[in-house]
């Protein structure tokens, strides 16, 4: 049963800390979407790939975020320095291109900050 | 710029009656419209999806939705619901290609079943 697998699952740390989240999509998916989820923005999305290429970060805080795809099975999200207010779920989706093809979803990491 | 509404935060039903959760959206060109459930502490999980067609979709657990374009909404229905049932639904839209290929959520909507 293929999936979108992440880790940490949850992750406590304390403010100013690095934290790097990781994702690794399903086998033969050529996108990669990073999602942030709060109770008060709700689902809000961070950054997109295609065959490992950036092509949309504008949701993403670029001064203390970043998002690379080291090879096609990895995904990492990195927070530094982390702040209480990047606590949230992240979660990390992937699917192929094509607007009508279904993106998968991981379980998330589970962020908070003190 | 693409964008989705569920009008609703929370849906309270009664077991076994019909359920019906709104979407509606905003897109230029066709576009691609789709149901995520999630359960408590975990992912969002694929539901159905609207590309072309039938404009009566079916999908998982015994879900449909209607496309209606006239009104662009594509609203999630039921004919019977169950306490399982129960879950945050998010509607999502797509559009066609380049800078509009982002999946985008609405802000969910609260289903509670009561026994």
């Amino acid at each position: 049963d293929a999936r979108v697998t992440q880790t940490p699952r949850h992750k406590v740390t304390e403010m100013g800390q690095e934290v790097t989240m990781r994702c690794q999509p399903i086998l033969g998916h050529n996108t990669v979407f990073w999602y942030r989820q709060t109770m008060m923005q709700g689902l809000e999305l961070l950054a997109y790939f295609r065959n490992r290429a950036p092509l949309d970060d504008s949701g993403m805080p670029k001064d203390r975020f970043s998002a690379e795809m080291p090879d096609a099975t990895l995904a990492t999200l990195k927070i530094q320095p982390s702040e209480p207010r990047d606590s949230a779920v992240y979660f990390c989706a992937s699917g192929n291109t094509g607007s009508g093809n279904t993106i998968y979803f991981g379980e998330g990491s589970w962020l908070t900050v003190v | 710029a693409q964008s989705v509404a569920q009008p609703e935060d929370q849906v309270n039903v009664a077991e076994g009656n019909p359920l019906t959760v709104k979407c509606t959206y905003s897109v230029s060109g066709n576009p691609y419209l789709f149901w995520y459930v999630q359960y408590p502490n975990r992912g969002l999980q694929f539901l159905l999806k609207y590309i072309t067609g039938d404009n009566l979709v079916k999908g998982s657990y015994g879900f449909e939705a209607e496309f209606n374009k006239s009104q662009t909404s594509f609203h999630l229905k039921k004919p019977s619901a169950l306490v399982s049932d129960s879950a945050l639904y998010f509607c999502a839209v797509r559009g066609m290609g380049g800078a509009t290929n982002k999946l985008i959520f609405g802000t969910g909507t609260l289903l509670a079943v009561q026994p």
